[in-house]
């Protein structure tokens, strides 16, 4: 079964400063995607980023990157010039690549980081 | 486009009762999920299904029940409530998992205590 291992349970950051959480996780297949979920105090979950393991390129959106080590199974999140809007509990989450079966498109979440982001 | 839209936002329950958590998407994506976030903790499926009549249990599913009988409604029910199963309950629509820009839409949440 797949696990999504996040280590640190809260962050916190200087605003317009840079901050990067942690996320691991454990896989037998060789195709998935990786996501970044962004949950604020309003408990909406929202999309922060996606990463295709086939893909070598470390996804970027804006300020928010990832660094992808696929052999190390490792999926960290940056975020530059930090807003007091980026504070929120992030969560990483995966999924598999092949959606027949018993996949169904199901997301295996981490625990969370609550990132603080102090002005 | 209202999204995926769930009610009620909040409820409290004594143990034993039984209710219904409504859902309903309009973007007419076949996928529908249902997941429970407990205090500090990331989501965990409870149940979902792949399009209208077709349904299956996720990791967590006892104490639950799901039906699906139209492509936007996925109400989950609860029954004889218990303490266990106070949490946070979210549930999300997607198109295909096949597609490369899979992305699941997730409601707002409600939160319910059993006391």
């Amino acid at each position: 079964a797949q696990t999504v291992t996040q280590s640190q349970p809260e962050m916190s950051v200087q605003e317009a400063e840079t901050v990067t959480l942690s996320c691991t996780y454990d896989t037998s297949e060789s195709d998935y995607y990786l996501f970044w979920y962004k949950q604020p105090p309003s408990r909406q979950m929202i999309l922060v980023i996606r990463q295709e393991a086939y893909k070598q390129q470390n996804a970027t959106e804006n300020r928010f990157s990832v660094n992808f080590q696929k052999a190390a199974k490792s999926f960290s999140l940056k975020i530059s010039d930090s807003q007091l809007g980026d504070a929120a509990m992030y969560f990483c989450a995966y999924r598999m690549a092949n959606a027949g079966g018993t996949s169904y498109g199901k997301l295996t979440f981490g625990q969370g980081t609550i990132l603080t982001v102090h002005p | 486009n209202a999204g995926v839209t769930q009610t009620p936002k909040f409820r409290i329950l004594k143990i034993g009762q039984s209710m219904t958590l409504q859902c309903t998407q309009d973007m007419n994506h076949n996928y529908m999920y249902w997941y429970r976030q407990d205090p500090g903790m990331g989501l965990k499926l409870i149940y979902y299904s792949v399009g209208a009549g077709i349904t299956d249990k996720g990791e967590v599913p006892n104490g639950y029940n799901v039906s699906r009988s139209t492509t936007e409604d996925f109400p989950l029910r609860l029954e004889l409530a218990a303490p266990s199963q106070t949490s946070v309950y979210f549930c999300a629509s997607s198109y295909s998992p096949a597609l490369a820009d899979y992305e699941q839409y997730f409601g707002p949440g409600t939160r319910l205590t059993v006391t």
